[in-house]
């Protein structure tokens, strides 16, 4: 099935734990982004990656950091979890030329203890 | 960076067309407006989006006012299914790197039977 897979669904994490939010497309869409969204904030942009081999910073990237070795795949890490990345993951991709029609994965609803 | 401003909620009646405004009255001349929507537990989804012309498929109509300061979404003949947070988004630029996008609150649209 085309589109973005997310893993884990859910997750409970003990604070200080190292995590790693998986995200994996087929769509060979070039660009990926990882939001956030928490209640009352709207989403937020925690790092986006325009092409394998580059990563930016979004809105909110600290305690945050992803890779991008190959076009399929955009992890996200969180080395020390904290009870403020209680939060719901969104991944994204979006092709080249069409920039601001993202896919979204179906999250992944992380809380960290 | 534009900003939007929306209601905070609608309601609409199945089959009847919802109307969705949005507000931007600092958009900038190269600046499109893109419109998602998030149905409870699901990743976003894009919508449309125009720059200055209006715009339909088969989601939706936009319609964009000639000063470019408002428009609004038109969803023809709403379903319950069409429940939903709508986020109308002005692409930001920002570093040279155009990937990025900027979610509000939203409106949320309730279609009732």
């Amino acid at each position: 099935i085309a589109g973005i897979t997310q893993a884990p669904t859910s997750q409970i994490l003990a604070a200080g734990r190292r995590m790693t939010l998986r995200c994996t497309q087929d769509m060979r869409h070039n660009a990926m982004y990882w939001y956030r969204q928490d209640l009352g904030l709207g989403l937020r942009l925690i790092h986006y990656s325009n092409t394998a081999g580059t990563t930016g910073k979004g809105e909110v990237p600290d305690g945050y950091s992803v890779s991008r070795a190959n076009t399929d795949d955009f992890p996200l890490t969180l080395a020390s979890a904290v009870p403020s990345q209680t939060s719901v993951y969104f991944c994204a991709s979006s092709v080249e030329g069409r920039a601001g029609e993202l896919f979204f994965g179906e999250g992944s609803r992380l809380t960290v203890l | 960076d534009a900003k939007t401003t929306q209601p905070t909620s609608m309601d609409c009646a199945e089959g009847r067309a919802a109307n969705l405004p949005c507000n931007h009255s600092t958009i900038s001349g190269n600046e499109y407006v893109y419109w998602y929507r998030q149905i409870h537990s699901q990743g976003p989804q894009y919508i449309i989006h125009g720059l200055k012309n209006n715009e339909t498929n088969e989601m939706a109509s936009l319609i964009i006012t000639e000063d470019r300061k408002s428009s609004t979404l038109i969803l023809p003949h709403a379903t319950l299914r069409d429940t939903a947070v709508y986020y109308c988004i002005v692409r930001v630029w920002s570093g040279g790197s155009n990937y990025k996008l900027t979610f509000g609150k939203g409106t949320l649209l309730t279609v009732n039977p």
